[in-house]
């Protein structure tokens, strides 16, 4: 069963980075992931697809602000230059034949 | 331009049934992945399901057997049928699609679906 961790919460200031993990569970650490994010009140946004050896695509209009990497089982989401609609929910979501999965979801402040 | 429009959700008591709606433009429903994907007041995102072309459908297990995908392609909308609902189906369903088999590239709006006495 895969599975994957977030942390709840994460907070950066504007202007700067900010980097937010998603944990594979064992035995799934080559698994491609996705990241979506959620602003506040509004349908999800696909941002990315990312594979284990850190190589990544952007979803259409997404700006390169919004980057990915990957060491083992982790898959990081990297925002450069926070903006104040940056603060969202961030999904990581990840696949396998007949089932989807998301991770808890990690809620972003701008501070 | 792609669009998905939910319709469909409101109040039903629990036991009861309702069927959902996602109208979309800009592409076919039958050469996209075609999913739902709900989501409890506070909580996180939970796929519910995914078809596909010829029409393989995947459920999640909180849901098989009780709620069923089906497709209108004249009039290129999805359809989400609801049966047996319970407290816990209580959500905003989201309609998405991709081109992948892998995701979801692209999210409607929601249609809430409150289930209560």
């Amino acid at each position: 069963q895969i599975v994957l961790t977030q942390s709840p919460s994460a907070s950066a200031s504007l202007g700067a980075s900010v980097k937010l993990t998603c944990t594979l569970s064992s035995g799934h650490s080559k698994y491609a992931i996705a990241w979506h994010q959620q602003q506040p009140e509004k349908g999800p946004r696909y941002l990315m697809t990312l594979n284990s050896d850190g190589s990544h695509i952007r979803g259409d209009g997404i700006p390169d602000r919004f980057s990915g990497s990957s060491s083992g089982a982790e898959r990081y989401l990297i925002i450069s230059s926070l903006q104040s609609e940056d603060e969202a929910d961030y999904y990581c979501q990840t696949w396998d034949t007949d089932i989807r999965v998301f991770g808890g979801g990690t809620k972003l402040t701008v501070l | 331009e792609l669009q998905l429009v939910e319709s469909g959700g409101g109040f039903v008591q629990p036991g009861g049934s309702l069927r959902l709606s996602c109208a979309a433009s800009g592409f076919s429903v039958t050469r996209n992945y075609m999913s739902w994907v709900r989501q409890a007041p506070g909580r996180g995102l939970e796929w519910v399901s995914t078809t596909y072309g010829g029409g393989t459908t995947y459920y999640a297990g909180s849901v098989k057997d009780r709620f069923t995908v089906s497709r209108d392609t004249s009039k290129n909308t999805l359809y989400l049928q609801m049966n047996s609902l319970r407290d816990d189906d209580t959500a905003v369903y989201y309609c998405a699609t991709s081109a992948t088999y892998s995701t979801f590239e692209f999210w409607g709006q929601g249609t809430l679906v409150p289930v209560s006495s």
